[in-house]
């Protein structure tokens, strides 16, 4: 089974920039765009980035997110206290003709 | 486009039978594929599969093939996962999201359902 690779937990200080990793293959990142979803406390996950790097209306610009290679990474700057939520990549996968999620990191603000 | 509503939360035992739903509030429902997501509690998420209402094309997750089954009415705008047989390791929140595809590899899930709890024990 292929899988994306994620840190389990992230932090930061109010207004500080935290980044998170995502790390797959050839088949999945590496050959397709990538999306991230937020998921807040008891809530369902809905649409942060996605194709890489491309925000939805509604998602403030503090969220960002890129693409190298194999490997994708969602940026926050200027963490606020609602960003407390736990955040998901997500690529399609060649080889599985069917969408990969990451391991999902929970992101807490100090 | 519409919101997707899904179904109530269930509590089945193990070997019962379960069909959930997924409406879409809007008119649109036919041109665009849905999907369904698990999430165990406490866990991450796991694409289950999708189908495209306007010919009931579906592609399932290998993980899921043989195990669940999703289906949709179009003509009430409704999809549908459903179980033949349950297990206990099937409890968990079940989201349906619209599947926005681009070109294959170029894909994502906007707007999600707000999920259906499955709890299946004995």
């Amino acid at each position: 089974q292929s899988v994306l690779t994620q840190p389990p937990s992230a932090s930061g200080t109010p207004g500080q920039r935290v980044t998170i990793s995502c790390s797959g293959s050839t088949s999945n990142i590496g050959s397709n765009s990538v999306n991230w979803y937020q998921q807040l406390p008891g809530s369902a996950p809905q649409l942060l980035i996605y194709s890489n790097d491309q925000r939805p209306s509604g998602v403030p610009d503090r969220f960002s997110g890129s693409k190298s290679g194999t490997s994708a990474s969602l940026a926050i700057s200027g963490l606020q206290s609602e960003d407390e939520a736990d955040y998901y990549c997500a690529a399609w996968d060649d080889s599985l003709n069917g969408d990969l999620f990451g391991t999902g990191t929970k992101v807490t603000v100090l | 486009e519409g919101q997707l509503v899904q179904s109530g939360a269930e509590v089945k035992k193990p070997g019962e039978s379960l069909k959930i739903s997924c409406k879409d509030s809007g008119d649109s429902f036919s041109n665009y594929w849905i999907g369904w997501v698990r999430q165990r509690p406490g866990k991450g998420l796991e694409w289950i599969g999708i189908i495209f209402p306007h010919d009931s094309e579906v592609k399932y997750s290998p993980s899921f093939q043989g195990r669940v089954t999703i289906s949709a009415d179009k003509s009430i705008s409704t999809a549908y996962l459903q179980w033949s047989s349950l297990k206990a390791s099937d409890t968990a929140m079940y989201y349906c999201a619209r599947f926005r595809l681009i070109y294959w590899g170029v894909n994502w899930f906007d707007p999600w359902g707000q999920g259906t709890l499955v709890t299946v024990s004995s």
